[in-house]
């Protein structure tokens, strides 16, 4: 069965670097997504993407987040200058179609540090 | 009022026992409902849609009440591998689809 792929399983950095999460959603969906969960907390929307660009994003995807589909199959989450309070797993996912209709199949996640 | 919101258990249960979770959202512009499961440091796995007529799927089963704006999983004949943090997700139409995801209700079957 076909999944979403995340790169690195678990990323360490310091406060103030940059960092880039890396996705390769199912082949033939459309609709890219990413999502934060902070340990023991909720699942948190950040972005969606379709067509080449953001289509939704959350109060939480400020300026230090940005995304990026620089080929045909990587999906980048960058976070510019990282925060303690951005440490969390954050999860890749896509979908063949608009969430409405169509599930989210989610990577394994990258689990952030931040120090 | 959360968005969604569903109580957080944890549920104990022996194998083998009938256990339902309850899930309650708040915007009546909620348009698509399911459920996923989530063991423990892993990613959501989808777990199946709900319909409105109510649907099964095996030992689940889902029903939605738009008018009381709640959601139900219904899991017969539990097993020690039902245990997970069961997440209910809705999908608002807010001109795009916005996917709000409940905090989940932990299950714990016991052998």
């Amino acid at each position: 069965e076909p999944e979403v792929t995340q790169t690195p399983s678990h990323q360490v950095t310091q406060m103030g670097q940059e960092v880039i999460l890396r996705c390769v959603p199912i082949s033939n969906h459309l609709y890219f997504y990413w999502y934060r969960q902070i340990l023991g907390q909720k699942v948190e929307f950040l972005v969606s993407f379709y067509n080449n660009e953001i289509s939704e994003k959350s109060e939480i995807f400020d300026d230090q987040f940005s995304v990026e589909r620089p080929d045909g199959s990587n999906f980048t989450l960058k976070i510019r200058s990282t925060k303690l309070e951005d440490s969390a797993m954050y999860f890749c996912a896509s979908s063949e179609r608009s969430t409405r209709n169509s599930p989210l199949h989610f990577g394994n996640g990258t689990r952030l540090t931040v120090t | 009022r959360k968005e969604v919101e569903q109580d957080p258990g944890p549920f104990n249960v022996p194998e083998g026992a009938t256990v339902a979770f309850n899930c309650t959202y708040s915007n009546s512009a909620s348009q698509s409902f399911f459920w996923y499961r989530q063991d423990c440091r892993k990613e959501p796995k989808l777990l199946m849609s709900v319909y409105s007529s109510g649907n099964e799927d095996g030992r689940f089963t889902a029903q939605l009440n738009r008018a009381s704006q709640y959601i139900s999983l219904l899991i017969r004949d539990s097993k020690l591998s039902d245990s997970a943090t069961y997440l209910c997700v809705v999908i608002l139409n807010t001109g795009g689809f916005k996917t709000i995801f409940g905090a989940g209700t932990r299950l714990f079957v016991k052998a």
